[in-house]
């Protein structure tokens, strides 16, 4: 069975800084790897995934991720942060060989941003 | 587009009550649903999915049900609720075509069992 590992529990970084989320995963064939991202009472929204090919991702709001086979890795990334990031970041696992097809998540990491 | 429509948004229920949260799906067919619970500080675990009307699969053994009527309608219940059952609950579609689309979600309903 796949899993996710976010090391991660709280981060917090100044305004501007940039960033890096890690995210772990297990799994024995090449994964599907998502990022989500939940704001306070919301429901989660999705930032960036792959699947194939390019192992740099680019997503919504600026963020990007880089799959590394080798360290079974997929950390998120953004040069800048702003303010408006401060929320909790998942990230998930799927697999083409389970039949449920559902994602499997870490527990998160929530980030917090000083001005 | 699809949209994705959870209710109620919170609630407040005392233990050995029922619980009923709904869930539906807009501008797609035969999408595949999930339930899942989020607990303070914890990550998302995933309680029911279902691949079809009337096909329910439980993750995990529990004091909660699920049932899907129609094609896009995504029902959790409970007949009594325990203390446990609080947390933050959100329903999830996904295109059933691959396995590798993404999963979409409610905004979640907020359960406090007291």
């Amino acid at each position: 069975a796949q899993s996710v590992t976010q090391p991660d529990i709280h981060i917090t970084v100044s305004e501007g800084a940039s960033l890096e989320l890690r995210c772990n995963y297990s799994y024995g064939a090449t994964p599907y790897l998502f990022w989500y991202v939940q704001s306070p009472g919301q429901g989660l929204q999705l930032l960036l995934k792959y699947f194939s090919g390019d192992t740099l991702v680019q997503g919504i709001k600026g963020f990007e991720a880089e799959f590394k086979r080798s360290q079974s890795s997929f950390n998120l990334r953004k040069p800048s942060v702003h303010w408006s990031d401060a929320a909790e970041y998942f990230c998930a696992v799927g697999a083409s060989d389970t039949g449920r097809r559902a994602l499997t998540f870490g527990s998160g990491t929530r980030l917090q941003v000083q001005p | 587009s699809q949209t994705i429509h959870q209710w109620p948004a919170t609630l407040v229920q005392p233990v050995g009550s029922p619980l009923s949260l709904e869930c539906t799906v807009e501008g797609t067919s035969n999408p595949n649903l999930y339930w899942y619970r989020q607990a303070a500080g914890r990550g998302l675990q995933l309680l029911f999915y279902s691949v079809g009307i009337g096909q329910i699969s439980s993750e995990v053994p529990q004091n909660l049900s699920a049932s899907r009527p129609q094609d896009r309608q995504f029902i959790l219940s409970s007949k009594k609720l325990l203390l446990s059952d609080s947390g933050f609950y959100l329903c999830a579609w996904k295109a059933p075509s691959s396995y590798n689309s993404p999963l979409h979600f409610g905004n979640g309903t907020r359960l406090t069992v007291t």
